[in-house]
């Protein structure tokens, strides 16, 4: 079975300084990476993901994240962090295309912002 | 284009009342899913519905059913609420041949 896990719970961080947040997936073949964003109150929206090819993706809002598959992560990184930026970020995995593509999520990381 | 649609925004029920969350998409997605998402535990799969006439059970399915009405709609019923199923629940759905889904505002349910 599909897990995912985000060791931080919570994280603060200046505006202005680098963030990364950390995601270690365990999927028995090649997995379909997620991160998503969710503000205070809202549903979520994707930020990146991640199928296939170059193990560097770039999403939206700034971030990007990088695949590892010989550390099984999947960490999400912003090289200046913005006010705006705080929130709860989930990291997901899925299974192969052709079934349901159910998602397994991490418990989150709630970013707090600093100024 | 609205998206995914969920109704009610916000429900308190008490111990042992019924009610049935609504989802309806209008990108002509195949796949439809419910999460609920609670403090420290991120979202879980309750149901999963892969195509129309088509739902499955995910981690979560005890005290809930699941009707899938059409292919835009998707609903969620709680027969008999507890104080456990207090919770935010998520609608989502996917295009076939994706693997991306796309989320609902979600329905805060308070049980009481």
């Amino acid at each position: 079975a599909q897990s995912v896990t985000q060791p931080d719970i919570h994280i603060t961080v200046s505006e202005g300084a680098s963030l990364e947040l950390r995601c270690n997936y365990s999927y028995g073949a090649t997995p379909y990476l997620f991160w998503y964003v969710q503000s205070p109150g809202q549903g979520l929206q994707l930020l990146l993901k991640y199928f296939s090819g170059d193990t560097l993706v770039q999403g939206i809002k700034g971030f990007e994240a990088e695949f590892k598959r010989s550390q099984s992560s999947f960490n999400l990184r912003k090289p200046s962090v913005h006010w705006s930026d705080a929130a709860e970020y989930f990291c997901a995995v899925g299974a192969n295309p052709g079934t349901a593509s159910k998602l397994t999520f991490g418990t989150g990381t709630r970013l707090q912002v600093t100024l | 284009n609205a998206g995914v649609t969920q109704t009610p925004k916000f429900q308190v029920l008490k111990t042992g009342q019924s009610m049935t969350l609504q989802c309806a998409q209008d990108m002509n997605h195949n796949s439809m899913y419910w999460y609920r998402q609670d403090p420290g535990m991120g979202l879980r799969l309750i149901y999963y519905s892969a195509s129309e006439g088509t739902t499955d059970k995910g981690e979560v399915p005890n005290g809930y059913n699941v009707s899938r009405l059409n292919k835009r709609e998707f609903s969620l019923r709680l027969e008999s609420a507890a104080p456990s199923q207090t919770s935010v629940y998520f609608c989502a759905s996917r295009r076939t041949g994706e693997e991306t889904q796309y989320f609902g505002p979600g329905t805060r349910l308070l049980v009481l």
